[in-house]
């Protein structure tokens, strides 16, 4: 069945590092991508997504990028803020765009920005 | 607009009681999905209502879990008897067709 995995966390940052967080993922069909992140306190809130091979998402200063090759979506952000504190969840959805599509997640990837 | 609303925040019962999960999505939207957490694990989906039907329950542990979506508004999710294994964070999520989904904040239910 389809899977998803994730970096293993926390990743501790300085504020306006670079980040990165690596995710691959296994489906049978083509599916689509996404980052949800959850801020404290907050429930899941979409961060970005990807439908089709070399979409980018970004929003926020994230980005990540449909690889089907290697079969990857990355997250990446040039400088992290101490608010970019969260935990991220990498997932995929397939299909994209049926209404009875549901969503396979990673474990979460939590992230510690600190001043 | 309203979100995803969640009832209770934090629920703490004893292993054999019974507790009761309330989720009420965007107004209008006819998918309504349980997903839970176990604590450092993946979420999972648990199940999927279209309207007031049950359109995929695999997800679902057991019998121990039922959930229910009358009149295809707000949803509830009931185990009983609980065990300790079913501590986690419960989310719920709705969806229009061919948009995302959005999802609540999550009831965090521990089992002692």
């Amino acid at each position: 069945g389809d899977s998803v995995t994730q970096m293993e966390g926390p990743v501790t940052l300085s504020e306006e590092a670079f980040l990165t967080i690596n995710c691959t993922y296994t489906a049978t069909g083509y599916p689509s991508l996404f980052w949800y992140v959850q801020y404290p306190g907050e429930g899941l809130q979409l961060l970005l997504k990807a439908t089709k091979a070399d979409d980018k998402g970004s929003n926020k200063g994230f980005e990540a990028t449909y690889r089907k090759e290697t079969t990857s979506f990355h997250l990446e952000k040039g400088s992290v803020q101490v608010s970019d504190s969260a935990v991220y969840f990498c997932a995929l959805s397939d299909p994209w765009g049926s209404g009875y599509s549901t969503l396979t997640f990673g474990k979460g990837t939590m992230l510690l920005v600190s001043p | 607009e309203a979100g995803v609303t969640q009832f209770p925040s934090h629920s703490v019962i004893e292993k054999g009681q019974t507790v009761t999960l309330r989720c009420d999505p965007i107004s209008g939207h006819d998918n309504l999905y349980w997903y839970r957490r176990v604590m450092g694990k993946e979420i999972k989906f648990l199940l999927h209502f279209v309207k007031e039907s049950k359109q995929d329950e695999s997800g679902m542990p057991n019998n121990r879990f039922l959930a229910e979506r009358t009149g295809g508004t707000y949803s509830t999710l009931k185990v009983q008897p609980a065990e300790l294994e079913d501590s986690g964070v419960y989310f719920c999520a709705s969806r229009e067709e061919s948009t995302e989904a959005f999802f609540g904040q999550g009831t965090r239910l521990t089992v002692v």
